[in-house]
Parts: structure tokens; C-alpha cells; sequence
């Protein structure tokens, strides 16, 4: 079993739509949670990350981390065709600022 | 800064064949790595570094090897490609002080036949 499950999609949503992309995990020592963004063709890119519970919010883009369902979540509100890209998650323990763990990553498609 | 450079982009091996795939950051970043990403498989880390002349490994290890001679670049040695190692290989980097900021290069595509 991966320590970090997400599903490939690839998930397509009308431009404007509300996004909701999700990961699930096994390790409870997992601390710091990330999301980054990947264009075709190009290296991930950071978008955001928290450290254990809650919420973080950036712009149009909200980090959710439900340590209890190990579960974590983001959202993209007023999604736009630039937001075209796979989205991985990532996660690491607190002592383990090397070794992260990263989703196979979901292709989301924003149709305009 | 050009950031995180990796080169070549594309490279097509046979098997047996070694080669060196090339790193360097200008960030002056103590923190490199190496990862692989397979179609479903995700990222994963194949050597990291923390430092000029100190390098462990990651999940993913044999067949390649790395040095780490100077902060600026992380060359990354198969050794004897296997038809295994076709994939994208990722370089990145970070500060010690940003543990989660890390700073990715363009990728190198490689087949190995």
C-alpha cells in the first residue's frame, strides 16, 4: 500500500467551477503538508503548504488538513484555464526535512 | 538567477550505457536532490544531499550514484542504464532555513533501450 494515495483523475470542470483535489495517507508522523502545481512538460512548482491541522488560504487556493481522516485537501475557487496542470501532494515528517512523500498526482483540466 | 538548471533535456541510452545527468542551482541553496517520476508513481527521491561533500540516500538508490563536490551542482551517474531507469529525472533544491520551499529544474526525459 502507498503511503500517499490520489487519485490520476484527470478531473475536468468548467472555468468558474469551485476545484476540489484530495489525498489520503497512512503515516500519522506526517506533519508538513504540500501541494504543488505541475505544467506540462515542466518541474513542480510549490503552490502552498501547512504544518499538522487546519486551513491555509492564498489567493484563490485553500489548503485543508484533516489529520484525525488523514485526509488533506485543496481548493481552487473561481478556477481559470491556467489552473490547467497536475496538482501533487506532498508530505514529510517534522524530523524528515529530506525525505518527502509525494502523491502520483491528479491532471486537472479547466474548460473555458 | 536561472534558478535550478538541469541538463540535458532529452537523452536516449542503451543498455548498459552510463552517462551523467547534470544539476546546478545558483541560489546557493545547502539542500539538492534527486527524484524520479513514473507515469502513477509520483515523485520519488532517488539521492538527496545537505552539503558540499555529504550525500545520502533516498527511496529509490541503486543504479545511480551522485557527488556533491561544490554547493552548486549535484551531477546524478547511472551507472549501467537498464531499460528500468526510462523515466523523468528531477532536480531540486532549498535552503536550510525553508525546509519546505523546494526549488525544482526543468527535468531530463530519459529512454534507455
Amino acid at each position: 500500500q502507498k503511503e500517499v494515495e490520489q487519485d490520476p483523475g484527470p478531473l475536468s470542470v468548467p472555468e468558474g467551477a469551485i476545484v476540489s483535489l484530495n489525498c489520503t495517507y497512512s503515516n500519522s508522523a506526517f506533519q508538513y503538508f504540500m501541494w504543488y502545481r505541475q505544467y506540462s512538460r515542466k518541474g513542480p512548482e510549490l503552490l502552498m503548504y501547512t504544518y499538522s491541522s487546519g486551513n491555509k488560504e492564498d489567493g484563490r487556493f485553500t489548503a485543508q488538513v484533516d489529520k484525525s481522516s488523514k485526509y488533506i485537501s485543496l481548493f481552487i475557487r473561481d478556477s481559470q484555464p491556467s489552473d490547467s496542470a497536475t496538482y501533487l501532494c506532498a508530505m514529510r515528517r517534522y524530523s524528515s526535512a529530506s525525505k518527502i512523500i509525494f502523491g502520483s498526482g491528479t491532471r486537472l483540466s479547466i474548460r473555458p | 538567477n536561472a534558478g535550478v538548471t538541469q541538463t540535458p533535456k532529452f537523452q536516449v541510452l542503451k543498455t548498459g550505457q552510463s552517462m551523467t545527468l547534470q544539476c546546478a542551482q545558483d541560489m546557493n541553496h545547502e539542500y539538492m536532490s534527486w527524484y524520479r517520476q513514473d507515469p502513477g508513481m509520483g515523485l520519488r527521491l532517488i539521492h538527496y544531499s545537505v552539503g558540499a561533500g555529504i550525500t545520502d540516500q533516498g527511496e529509490v538508490p541503486n543504479g545511480y550514484n551522485v557527488s556533491r563536490s561544490t554547493t552548486e551542482d549535484f551531477p546524478l551517474r547511472l551507472l549501467s542504464a537498464a531499460p528500468s531507469q526510462t523515466s523523468v529525472y528531477f532536480c531540486a533544491s532549498r535552503t536550510g532555513t525553508r525546509d519546505n520551499e523546494q526549488f525544482f529544474g526543468p527535468g531530463t526525459r530519459l529512454t534507455v533501450l
